[in-house]
C-alpha cells in the first residue's frame, strides 16, 4: 500500500470555526508532513514531524496546530483562519526524515475559508 | 531567495515531441535532485530523481540530465503524449532536511 490518504477532500470553514485536516499512511514511513499550495505555486512546507516528534515548524501562525497522534496519523487543527488562509493542503511522508525526496504526497485538502 | 530557479514556467509540445525543463541551483550541499509531476487536483508524485554523482538518469520516457559543474538539472520527456499534461516541479534536497522545490512548469501537449 503505497498510498497517503487525506479527509476531507473539500473543507469549507468561517473564520471562527475550529476543524480539522486528518492524514494517514501505512508504509511504515517515520517521517510526515505538511504543505500549503496556492494555484500555480509549489507547495510550502508547514510542519514535519519526524518519528512522531514536531522537527521543523516553517514560522507557521498559531491558528494552525498539528498533531501526530502516531507514526500512521497526522492531524492538522485549525482554529480562526484568515480567507488568505485558503489553499489546497496537503500530507507526505517518507520512509525518514533524510529520504524527503521519496515522499509520497496525499490527494489534498482543497480548503476554502469564508 | 529562490534555492533552486526552474524554466520555462509554461511549455506547448506537440505530442511525439520533447518536452524539455531546466532547474539550477546554487547550494552546493544539495544531494538529491527528485522531479515530481502534478495533475490538477492532486498531489506532487515523484517521477524520479538523480544524485550529484550521475550525469544522467532514464526511467521510461523520462531522462534526467545533471550538470554538476554549470549547477544545473534538466527533465526531459521524449515522445510526449496529452496525458503528460500536468505541472513538473524540480527540487533539491540537502543533508539536514533542507528541502526546496522550484516554481514549477505547466506543460500542455497538444495531439
Amino acid at each position: 500500500d503505497t498510498e497517503v490518504t487525506q479527509t476531507p477532500k473539500h473543507l469549507v470553514m468561517g473564520m471562527t470555526n475550529k476543524k480539522s485536516l486528518k492524514c494517514e499512511q501505512h508504509m511504515g514511513h517515520r517521517a510526515m508532513y505538511w504543505y500549503k499550495q496556492k494555484a500555480k505555486k509549489p507547495p510550502e512546507l508547514m510542519f514535519v514531524y519526524s518519528y512522531e516528534k514536531l522537527s521543523i515548524n516553517e514560522s507557521v501562525p498559531s491558528r494552525f496546530s498539528p498533531e501526530c497522534p502516531n507514526s500512521s496519523l497526522l492531524n492538522l487543527h485549525l482554529h480562526a483562519l484568515q480567507p488568505e488562509d485558503s489553499a489546497l493542503y496537503l500530507c507526505a511522508s517518507s520512509p525518514s526524515p533524510i529520504r524527503t525526496y521519496e515522499q509520497y504526497f496525499g490527494p489534498g485538502t482543497r480548503l476554502t475559508v469564508t | 531567495q529562490q534555492q533552486v530557479k526552474q524554466s520555462p514556467q509554461s511549455l506547448i509540445v506537440q505530442k511525439g515531441g520533447i518536452s524539455i525543463i531546466n532547474c539550477a541551483y546554487e547550494n552546493t550541499a544539495f544531494d538529491y535532485f527528485p522531479w515530481y509531476q502534478q495533475f490538477p487536483g492532486k498531489g506532487p508524485a515523484l517521477l524520479i530523481a538523480i544524485r550529484p554523482d550521475v550525469s544522467e538518469k532514464k526511467e521510461g520516457r523520462f531522462t534526467i540530465s545533471f550538470n554538476k559543474s554549470a549547477k544545473q538539472f534538466s527533465l526531459h520527456i521524449m515522445d510526449s503524449q496529452p496525458g503528460d499534461s500536468a505541472t513538473y516541479f524540480c527540487a533539491a534536497q540537502a543533508t539536514g532536511n533542507q528541502f526546496y522545490f522550484g516554481t514549477g512548469t505547466s506543460l500542455t501537449v497538444i495531439p
